[in-house]
């Protein structure tokens, strides 16, 4: 079974452009959820979809916002972006999203710098 | 929400010793404590996890404790390898909502 896939790798962006990232989850599953990796942040949570729909948000600003689409793909997008964004972006899926009885596997990550 | 610390962020062990990462919770309601385990360059994976209702579990090597009168579990490594150099995260949830992750620790076994 194919793993969790996240595109484009890479990103480099400059101040004020926008940008959209991508996950495909391992097929079967229906829950993504994404995470900003900082160094000394570790993993903060941005938001889950299940079956189409945000089921839960972190407190990011509005300027990151994310949508699923039926098959289960995941796009997130940061508007107006900062020096600040530059981070490695993950994704995890999982089957239902309840962590307490499905595992999630996380992608290998969009590294995002922004100059 | 929940909050999660974790400690110490970076840790140094000479191969062959253990090695012990501490975190604790705020949320009493939290029920499920899994251990990811990050490589250089690598996506993070699950290791080891533990439910409220047990106070240990093992798997080979590794280990978790919870105490959940003081709110805060550990992840114990025995007879660390050059392979356990890795970044551990910890993590916590009342099991309906997301995972709350800690800051992680920077292990390092040195030869």
């Amino acid at each position: 079974k194919a793993g969790v896939t996240q595109t484009p790798r890479y990103l480099i962006k400059t101040r004020g452009q926008q940008v959209t990232l991508s996950c495909s989850p391992i097929s079967g599953h229906r829950s993504v959820s994404w995470y900003q990796q900082t160094p000394g942040q570790g993993l903060q949570f941005l938001f889950e979809y299940f079956s189409e729909t945000q089921r839960n948000k972190g407190n990011f600003p509005g300027r990151f916002s994310g949508r699923q689409f039926s098959n289960s793909r995941s796009e997130m997008n940061v508007s107006t972006l900062e020096l600040g964004d530059s981070a490695l972006y993950l994704c995890a899926s999982s089957l239902s999203g309840r962590a307490v009885s499905d595992e999630q596997f996380f992608g290998p990550g969009t590294r995002l710098t922004v100059l | 929400g929940e909050n999660v610390e974790q400690h110490p962020s970076t840790l140094s062990v000479q191969e062959g010793d253990s090695a012990v990462i501490k975190c604790t919770y705020s949320d009493s309601a939290s029920n499920y404590f899994p251990w990811y385990k990050q490589e250089l360059g690598k996506r993070p994976q699950l290791i080891i996890d533990i439910r409220s209702n047990v106070g240990e579990k093992k798997d080979q090597r590794i280990a978790v404790t919870l105490n959940k009168t003081a709110k805060h579990f550990s992840l114990h490594i025995t007879e660390t390898q050059p392979e356990d150099s890795a970044v551990y995260f910890c993590a916590a949830t009342r099991g309906n909502e997301k995972l709350t992750f800690g800051t992680g620790t920077r292990l390092t076994i040195i030869p």
